[in-house]
């Protein structure tokens, strides 16, 4: 079975500072990994996702994320955070076999401070 | 493209009566899924349609629930009986059945409160 750990429920980060939310996985085949933004009282909207090929993948509104295999990892990077980025940030993998459901993590919250 | 959309939008009963949601997904997608969100937590997986057969259903759907795609295009998730620790936010999502993984796009979710 698939598994996802967010380290950290809450990250604080002044506006135009880095946002590094982070994200590792295990599953004992390849697998599909994506990264969702969800507002509050709203469903999930998909930031980006790594199916196969390049590692470092770009997603919307200046966020992208690393696929390292090594170190069963896929965190989410934005250089400059905008006050707009505030909201719940979840990791998921999804693996082929399985139905493609996906697996969440508890999520983290990103606070932005003006 | 008009998104995946789901009714209503939120749910307020009394402990022991029904509930039924509804979800219509993105016109065309093959595969839909249920997930149910508890505050505090990432949204988990209840059960997997494509087209209109029920191929999945988690451990977490328990006889209390049922959910039905007729003619493979909407989507209804009935909760019987329902139980305090039924409240939560219930998530649909679409997907196509395209060559991979293909993204899953969610609705707004339904938000259940149990009386």
């Amino acid at each position: 079975a698939q598994s996802v750990t967010q380290l950290g429920s809450h990250v604080s980060v002044s506006e135009g500072a880095l946002v590094l939310l982070r994200c590792n996985y295990s599953s004992s085949v390849p697998p599909y990994l994506f990264w969702y933004v969800q507002y509050p009282n709203q469903g999930l909207q998909l930031l980006l996702k790594y199916t196969t090929g390049a590692t470092l993948v770009k997603g919307i509104n200046g966020f992208e994320a690393e696929f390292k295999k090594s170190e069963t990892s896929f965190h989410l990077t934005k250089p400059s955070a905008h006050m707009s980025d505030a909201a719940e940030y979840f990791c998921a993998v999804s693996v082929g076999g399985s139905n493609y459901k996906l697996t969440f993590g508890k999520g983290t919250l990103l606070t932005v401070n003006p | 493209d008009t998104g995946v959309s789901q009714d209503p939008r939120h749910k307020i009963t009394k402990r022991g009566q029904n509930v039924t949601f509804r979800c219509d997904p993105i016109s065309e997608h093959n595969r839909l899924y249920w997930y149910r969100q508890t505050l505090g937590q990432g949204p988990e997986f209840l059960t997997y349609f494509q087209n209109e057969a029920q191929l999945e259903k988690s451990r977490l759907l328990s006889d209390r629930f049922s959910a039905e795609r007729p003619k493979g295009s909407f989507s209804t998730l009935e909760i019987q009986r329902t139980e305090q620790g039924d409240s939560a936010m219930y998530l649909c999502a679409s997907s196509s059945t395209g060559f991979g993984n293909q993204p899953q796009h969610f609705g707004d979710g339904t938000r259940l409160s149990i009386l």
